[in-house]
């Protein structure tokens, strides 16, 4: 049973206009939350992150959006550039948990089209 | 970058072979992780370690062994591989541990492939 979905294997879009990645969680401990991203023969580099006392954490082109009440939370990306075509992985915890609790969903391959 | 090196990063094997991949860090951090990729299933943690020869279980143990003799050290073991742990591998390290922690720094990965 995944505590995590991303329910999006994979989204295209064009250059310059937004990305929106989706994940849903449905264990209601979880209240920390992130984002990290993934290119090929990489490893995964921590993006963003957002806690549960917010609904919103912006870093530059980079916005997480956190619906508690839905379980929801949806990571945006203005404007989209080529350079962001990588698999997004949404991963959750409770904040008062170790990182060892962290429990990731099965990714998002993004791309963006020139 | 965190110096994170893993060893090898492809290696391919005989079902019921020993099989031990390597996890070097230049941070000095205390906490690392074995993570498992496979399509479908996102990341999963097999074990990880709290320090120097401390170590315990994740949700994917079974089939795993792993050992921490040094800071900078952490092996992962499969005693007789199957062909169900053919996956990419990825070690991991953060700082922090407790709450509000879950940044981690991934090493490059490596590929198993198990016939």
């Amino acid at each position: 049973d995944q505590q995590v979905k991303q329910n999006s294997p994979s989204l295209s879009v064009q250059e310059g206009r937004i990305s929106i990645l989706n994940c849903d969680y449905t264990n209601s401990m979880f209240d920390y939350f992130l984002w990290y991203k993934k290119y090929p023969a990489e490893g995964p580099t921590f993006l963003i992150s957002i806690s549960s006392i917010k609904d919103k954490n912006e870093d530059g082109r980079f916005t997480v959006f956190l619906n508690k009440s839905a379980k929801h939370l949806s990571l945006h990306i203005v404007p989209s550039q080529p350079g962001d075509s990588a698999v997004y992985f949404c991963a959750a915890k409770p904040s008062s948990g170790s990182a060892r609790q962290l429990t990731f969903g099965s990714g998002t391959q993004l791309t963006v089209l020139p | 970058d965190a110096g994170i090196t893993q060893s090898p990063r492809h290696k391919v094997t005989e079902t019921g072979t020993p099989v031990t991949l390597r996890c070097h860090q230049t941070e000095n951090h205390r906490y690392m992780y074995w993570y498992r990729q496979d399509p479908g299933h996102g990341l999963r943690l097999i074990h990880y370690s709290y320090g120097v020869k401390d170590t315990d279980k994740g949700e994917v143990s079974d089939g795993y062994s792993v050992s921490r003799s040094k800071t900078e050290d952490f092996l992962l073991t499969l005693e007789s591989a199957t062909s169900s742990q053919t996956s990419v591998y990825f070690c991991a390290i953060s700082e922090s541990f407790g709450a509000n922690s879950g940044e981690l720094f991934f090493g490059e990965g490596s590929r198993l492939t198990v016939l």
